[in-house]
């Protein structure tokens, strides 16, 4: 168990509709990243906020957001889904932005979201 | 910009032997390593990592990597598999600066008996 859940562990939606994906860090962990994993893209880096703000972006689209509430946990929003939007969404925590041994990520055991 | 490449896609191996599991990266900047494998319908777990100094990093599960700054690569070994370690493994960078991951497409490791 690495510390940091996930939920829901499934979600199945119609295209068009919009979700919420909910992920609490591990305990005393500031930063927390998305990640987007699919079959023809991989692992791919979504967004990360470091207490409460934007730290940094990746492959992000413009329908999708993200939040950090000051209790720590995140959401990621997606809306206007598209069947290409299928795949799990993992969320990692770790506890500093820049300290080289705590750039260790944490991840938790993900969100597999179907879009119908 | 960095990236990451995992030679092989899939690889077969008989329990008990050896394997290698290659990733050669890309960086005009110093980078963290990284090793994470994923067990079927699990998260990702850490193997190991480098940060710097000794180039041979010892993670778990019996696993090693050896750094080879001057080939850009980070070869993840295991002298002697197990029907457990069969799963998928990602290679990963980071700058220093930054927490988040590159990953390269994954390795999947299938050990028979």
């Amino acid at each position: 168990d690495s510390g940091v859940t996930q939920t829901p562990k499934h979600l199945i939606t119609a295209t068009g509709q919009r979700v919420t994906l909910r992920c609490s860090p591990r305990s005393g962990d500031l930063s927390v990243y998305w990640y987007q994993q699919s079959l023809d893209q991989g692992l791919q880096f979504l967004i990360q906020y470091y207490n409460g703000e934007e730290r940094a972006k990746g492959n992000i689209l413009e329908r999708f957001s993200a939040q950090q509430f000051p209790d720590l946990h995140s959401e990621l929003n997606l809306s206007s889904l598209e069947l290409g939007n299928s795949a799990l969404y993992f969320c990692a925590s770790s506890p500093m932005r820049t300290t080289p041994t705590n750039t260790e990520a944490f991840f938790g055991q993900g969100t597999r979201l179907t879009v119908v | 910009a960095q990236s990451v490449t995992q030679l092989d896609s899939q690889v077969p191996v008989f329990e008990e032997a050896p394997v290698e599991l290659r990733c050669n990266y890309s960086s005009s900047v110093s980078v963290y390593l990284f090793w994470y494998v994923q067990y079927p319908n699990q998260g990702l777990q850490l193997l190991l990592k480098y940060l710097s100094g000794s180039t041979l990093v010892k993670g778990i599960n019996g696993f090693e990597a050896e750094f080879n700054k001057s080939q850009t690569s980070f070869h993840l070994r295991k002298p002697s598999v197990h029907i457990s370690d069969t799963a998928e493994y990602f290679c990963a960078v980071s700058k220093g600066s930054q927490g988040n991951l590159i990953f390269g497409k994954g390795t999947k490791l299938s050990v028979k008996p």
